[in-house]
């Protein structure tokens, strides 16, 4: 069983849609939770970036973190064609110090399509 | 420009031939990575470096060497190439062990065959 499990879709939806992604994962150490986008024959570029569990919002997304359940979600509102594009959940545990050596592990990513 | 590089972009090799795919940062960040991306398994860590001189493995090490002489580069070195190492391979970097943000390069498409 992977420590991280992501559906990979492929999940299309129209314009203006709320979009739900989400991760579950096993390893309890992790502390730091984070959602990358990756556009086609691009790197991934970070999106949003959570500490421990709990809501954050930027825009038009919000990342939800409820590590009682081990369980993270993407939702992204009012959703738009440039929003296309594959989404990575990861995460990483924090050391004694409170700080991680950043060895990312990933889901497996979803690929989202929004069309006009 | 300033950033992460990657070279070359696209490579096509044979099997059992070296092959070295060039990282280069300009933020002088402290660490540096690999990835390999494969579909079904998402991005794999093969190693990191915390520094200068310093490398650990990830994931995913075997059959691949790195080194790190200097802060801004990170060479990825695939000794006698396999066709299970055809891949997407990205190289990240970040600032510090207090930074959790990985900045990604664009990618380098290795084809063994």
């Amino acid at each position: 069983q992977k420590e991280v499990e992501q559906d990979p879709g492929p999940l299309s939806v129209p314009e203006g849609a709320i979009v739900s992604l989400n991760c579950t994962y096993s390893n309890s150490a992790f502390q730091y939770f984070m959602w990358y986008r990756q556009y086609s024959r691009k790197g991934p570029e970070l999106l949003m970036y959570t500490y421990s569990s709990g809501n954050k919002e930027d825009g038009r997304f919000t990342a939800q973190v409820d590590k009682s359940s081990k369980y993270i979600s993407l939702f992204i509102r009012d959703s738009q064609p440039s929003d296309s594009a594959t989404y990575l959940c990861a995460m990483v545990p924090s050391n004694a110090g409170g700080t991680s050596y950043g060895k990312l592990t990933f889901g497996q990513g979803t690929i989202l399509t929004v069309h006009p | 420009d300033a950033g992460i590089t990657q070279s070359p972009r696209y490579k096509i090799t044979e099997t059992g031939r070296q092959v070295t795919l060039m990282c280069h940062q300009t933020w002088s960040h402290s660490y540096m990575f690999w990835y390999r991306q494969d579909l079904g398994h998402g991005l794999r860590l093969i190693y990191y470096s915390a520094a200068a001189d310093i490398t650990d493995k990830g994931e995913v090490p075997d059959g691949y060497v790195v080194s790190r002489s200097k802060t801004e580069n990170f060479p990825l070195t695939l000794e006698s190439a396999t066709r299970s190492q055809t891949s997407v391979y990205f190289c990240a970097s970040k600032e510090s062990s207090l930074q959790e943000t990985q900045y990604f390069g664009p990618g380098t498409r290795l084809l063994v065959l």
